[in-house]
């Protein structure tokens, strides 16, 4: 089957580091993405991993170890606008390269 | 920057009313897909639309839906009988290829 986990609920402090964890075990993998929702809104691309390692975008990275299942979304130098739910999304070789996304991670930013 | 735009943002409808969602996806993009989101759960996948027809579609999709790509511009997510529990935010999506999907903002649809 598919699975994809994510902590519920995460808070931290405006200025601080906060790392999001996601573990998959799905049946072929074609690359993980970690997107951005505020409540209301659609998800907006942050991230794609599909070879191990650290990928480094600004105030975000993202990592991938495709043996253990595992991804981390690193946010650096929080600011209370990134107070949302962080989305982490398997993308299959099944010819559509649809997503199967986790139940996402809200993430408070307190100041 | 190229976006994906989604037409009704709202859409308030009877039980057994039909109703259609429209997207325009990104213009050089070549895969399209439906997602949906009932409020408070995960993104769920519906259906994927390539080269002109359903490539992929979920257990969800079932005979109620349909999906159309009617002129070479537009996409939409047709729900012939609304239930209760189509309730829900209905994202469209584009690709390029086997890469970063774009997701429009949705349609909040409300099922009373």
């Amino acid at each position: 089957g598919q699975n994809i986990d994510q902590p519920t609920e995460m808070t931290a402090t405006e200025g601080a580091i906060v790392q999001i964890n996601c573990t998959y075990q799905t049946s072929g993998f074609n690359g993980l993405f970690w997107y951005q929702q505020h409540a209301g809104e659609a998800p907006t691309f942050l991230s794609y991993n599909v070879l191990d390692g650290l990928e480094e975008k600004g105030r975000f990275s993202s990592f991938l170890s495709r043996s253990k299942g595992y991804s981390y979304l690193l946010l650096k130098e929080l600011q209370m606008k990134d107070s949302a739910s962080y989305l982490c999304a398997v993308s299959r070789p099944s010819g559509t390269y649809k997503y199967i996304f986790g139940t996402g991670t809200r993430l408070k930013v307190l100041a | 920057e190229p976006e994906v735009t989604q037409t009704p943002s709202h859409q308030v409808t009877q039980m057994g009313q039909e109703v259609i969602l429209r997207c325009v996806p990104i213009s050089n993009h070549l895969y399209f897909y439906w997602y949906r989101q009932i409020l408070g759960q995960k993104v769920e996948f519906l259906v994927s639309f390539y080269n002109n027809e359903i490539s992929e579609k979920s257990e969800i999709f079932d005979d109620q839906f349909s999906v159309e790509r009617p002129d070479g511009s537009n996409f939409t997510l047709k729900i012939r009988s609304t239930k209760l529990e189509d309730s829900a935010m209905y994202f469209c999506a584009s690709s390029e290829a086997a890469e970063t999907q774009y997701f429009g903002p949705g349609t909040r649809l409300l099922v009373l």
